[in-house]
């Protein structure tokens, strides 16, 4: 069974930019979550989808990010315009249940 | 508001000695509890988790934690660590209400073993 996958595995760009990030969950899982991890800081929640729905987005940081789940399957998270402190790792997880989360290996973000 | 705590930011240790890697957490509700592995270059992986039922769990690799609910601490084991030990291990917690898809994380031990 193939895992949580993420894409890309790095993305460097300059401040102003747009990015997108993207993530397949485990085929069947109705969650997907997405975390991230700044410098030096703790894992930190974003936002919870059920199927295309969001459930939580209470972790988003503000309106730069956006986030979709299309048809409930894969996921997108867009940065515009990223910003210096944006930096850092970006991990998706997905559920069937409610309890155990399986990660992905994250996509490194560089904001130059 | 749920946080966790891990004291100690960086453990070295000796390969074939015991470690253990400690972890608090405040809730004002019942969790479920985790410990979280991300190895160099890889993603988060689930080393073990409390749900309920004994407070000993084992997990993989031979690592296991002791939930202890009334100094609200899960520490981390592993009598006999190897090289291939190394790497970043988050404490985590869930509620058990609403709330529970959240996970908070805690800031990370590095361990480091040392040949």
């Amino acid at each position: 069974e193939a895992g949580v996958t993420q894409f890309p595995s790095h993305s460097v760009i300059e401040k102003g930019q747009t990015v997108t990030l993207r993530c397949d969950p485990i085929s069947g899982h109705d969650n997907l979550y997405w975390y991230r991890r700044v410098m030096g800081k703790e894992i930190k929640f974003l936002l919870h989808f059920v199927k295309e729905s969001k459930q939580d987005e209470s972790g988003m940081p503000n309106n730069r990010f956006l986030a979709e789940r299309t048809g409930g399957t894969y996921s997108t998270l867009k940065v515009q315009p990223a910003e210096l402190e944006d930096s850092g790792v970006y991990f998706c997880a997905s559920s069937l249940g409610r309890v155990e989360q399986f990660f992905g290996p994250g996509t490194r973000l560089t904001v130059l | 508001a749920q946080s966790v705590t891990q004291l100690d930011s960086q453990v070295p240790v000796f390969e074939e000695a015991p470690v253990e890697l400690r972890c608090n957490y405040s809730s004002s509700v019942s969790v479920y509890l985790f410990w979280y592995v991300q190895y160099p270059n890889q993603g988060l992986q689930l080393l073990l988790k409390y749900l309920s039922g004994s407070t000993l769990v084992k997990g993989i690799n031979g690592f296991e934690a002791e939930f202890n609910k009334s100094q609200t601490s899960f520490h981390l084991r592993k009598p006999s660590v190897h090289i291939s030990d190394t790497a970043e291990y988050f404490c985590a917690v869930s509620d058990r209400g609403t709330s529970y898809d959240k996970v908070i994380f805690g800031p990370g031990t590095s361990l480091s073993v040392i040949p």
